[in-house]
């Protein structure tokens, strides 16, 4: 099944302990891409991948890293959470190096940082 | 400033009702996609239009993208409470190179 996985899907975790969400895409698409998502603030773009080795900043990259180092995965790096990272994020891909035609999106993850 | 404007913000209707969404902006659109998202799940990709006046049908829902590519319209007909959730409108920006999400309409269909 074409797909984006995601892991873990829930995650509790204190101020300033390093954690990654891990993102993995089967449908060899080129983009991949971070969002969150908060109330109010709709959903607004992390960073973004256009290719293996090729990464952007989006909107809102502050407190966040990520690598495209294999096609298939894209994850997510907090070097040191803050209460300001909780929050509802998602991984998609996009078949083309933009995402003019739409993303698949993975089924989220979500952050309380305490 | 939301590039993309969606109206309503809430819908609450009943069961066998019709309704239709808007997505605005006043920049031009390569392409516009629209996306039903479940609570606590990834939106869900519906429909993309990439043409000025195209019509896209997908069973109750219609779909269309204005002529001169900066609003879009979903008609649903007849809702049922299984389309109860977030719509989303989407859509990559010439003028920037850069996709954006509207802030959606929650739409509540009531038994």
């Amino acid at each position: 099944e074409a797909q984006v996985t995601q892991n873990p899907r829930y995650l509790i975790t204190v101020t300033g302990k390093k954690l990654t969400v891990t993102c993995s895409q089967n449908m060899n698409h080129e983009y991949m891409s971070w969002y969150r998502q908060d109330p109010g603030l709709g959903l607004r773009q992390i960073y973004y991948s256009m290719n293996v080795e090729a990464t952007d900043k989006g909107d809102v990259p502050e407190g966040y890293k990520v690598s495209r180092k294999e096609k298939r995965n894209f994850p997510l790096i907090l070097e040191s959470p803050s209460p300001n990272q909780t929050s509802l994020y998602f991984c998609a891909s996009s078949p083309q190096n933009r995402p003019i035609y739409g993303y698949t999106f993975g089924s989220g993850t979500r952050l309380t940082v305490v | 400033t939301q590039l993309l404007e969606q109206s309503p913000q809430f819908l609450s209707i009943q069961e066998g009702e019709n309704l239709t969404v808007y997505c605005n902006s006043s920049s031009v659109f390569s392409s516009l996609q629209w996306y039903r998202q479940e609570p606590g799940e990834g939106p869900v990709l519906l429909v993309t239009v990439v043409t000025g006046g195209e019509v896209k049908k997908l069973k109750r829902l219609t779909f269309q993208f204005g002529d001169a590519r900066k609003d879009s319209s979903l008609h649903i007909t007849a809702a049922q409470t299984g389309d109860t959730g977030l719509y989303l409108c989407a859509g990559f920006f010439i003028d920037f190179n850069k996709f954006y999400f509207g802030s959606g309409t929650k739409l509540n269909v009531k038994p």
